[in-house]
């Protein structure tokens, strides 16, 4: 059995400030790890995986994300916003065998004020 | 390179009525996995299809079911809609390699709204 939960369904950061959009995780399996954006009216589309290897990753846009197993974690940041980042962000988790079956959080809708 | 095209992209029907949704994977791709997501909600996995067969289910009634061509490309269907299956209908393509699917590709969806 899987499950995600996502911290804060609604984050606000200015322009040019950190961006940390929280995930918890749990799994009966070695997880793959996703974040996906999503634009309104939209598809997904993926801006970072952790599958194998490396803990820390880095994806499309500036964003990274770390795999923390002990604390069963997987917290997307960004350095600095920008005002094209404004978007829902879902963190999912699937079984390491199998991205198809994965599991979404509710997702966090990113504000970025000028 | 083609991405994952879904058609029809909004459609309404009404309660009782029998819909079908329809998806080509990205080029190269084998398996395609069918989500639904709810306003203001995550996408929940419906089920899987590789080499024509659904391969794995989530937690959705039989009134869901589909279907797999040899191209690769996949069908939903629902029957006896009710006015809870409104939704965006997102198809997700990946590639099955040495028994792992390790990336999900996915369409701009379909919008359901039943009446």
């Amino acid at each position: 059995a899987q499950s995600v939960t996502q911290l804060g369904s609604h984050v606000s950061v200015s322009e040019g400030a950190l961006v940390l959009l929280r995930c918890n995780y749990s799994s009966s399996v070695p997880p793959y790890l996703f974040w996906y954006v999503q634009y309104p009216n939209q598809g997904l589309q993926l801006l970072l995986k952790y599958t194998t290897g490396a803990t820390l990753v880095k994806g499309i846009n500036g964003f990274e994300a770390e795999f923390k197993k002990s604390e069963t974690s997987f917290h997307l940041t960004k350095p600095s916003a920008h005002m094209s980042d404004a978007a829902e962000y879902f963190c999912a988790v699937s079984p390491n065998t199998n991205a198809g079956k994965s599991t979404f959080g509710d997702g966090t809708t990113l504000t970025v004020k000028p | 390179d083609a991405g994952v095209t879904q058609s029809p992209t909004h459609l309404i029907k009404t309660r009782g009525q029998q819909v079908t949704l329809r998806c080509s994977p990205k080029s190269g791709h084998d398996t395609v996995s069918w989500y639904q997501q709810a306003l203001g909600q995550g996408p929940q996995f419906i089920f899987q299809y590789y080499e024509e067969e659904e391969r794995q289910r989530g937690n959705f009634p039989d009134r869901f079911s589909g279907h797999q061509f040899p191209n690769y490309s996949s069908e939903l269907n629902v029957n006896a809609l009710l006015l809870g299956d409104s939704a965006l209908y997102l198809c997700a393509s990946s590639l099955t390699r040495e028994g792992r699917r390790r990336e999900l590709f996915f369409g701009e969806g379909s919008r359901l709204t039943v009446l």
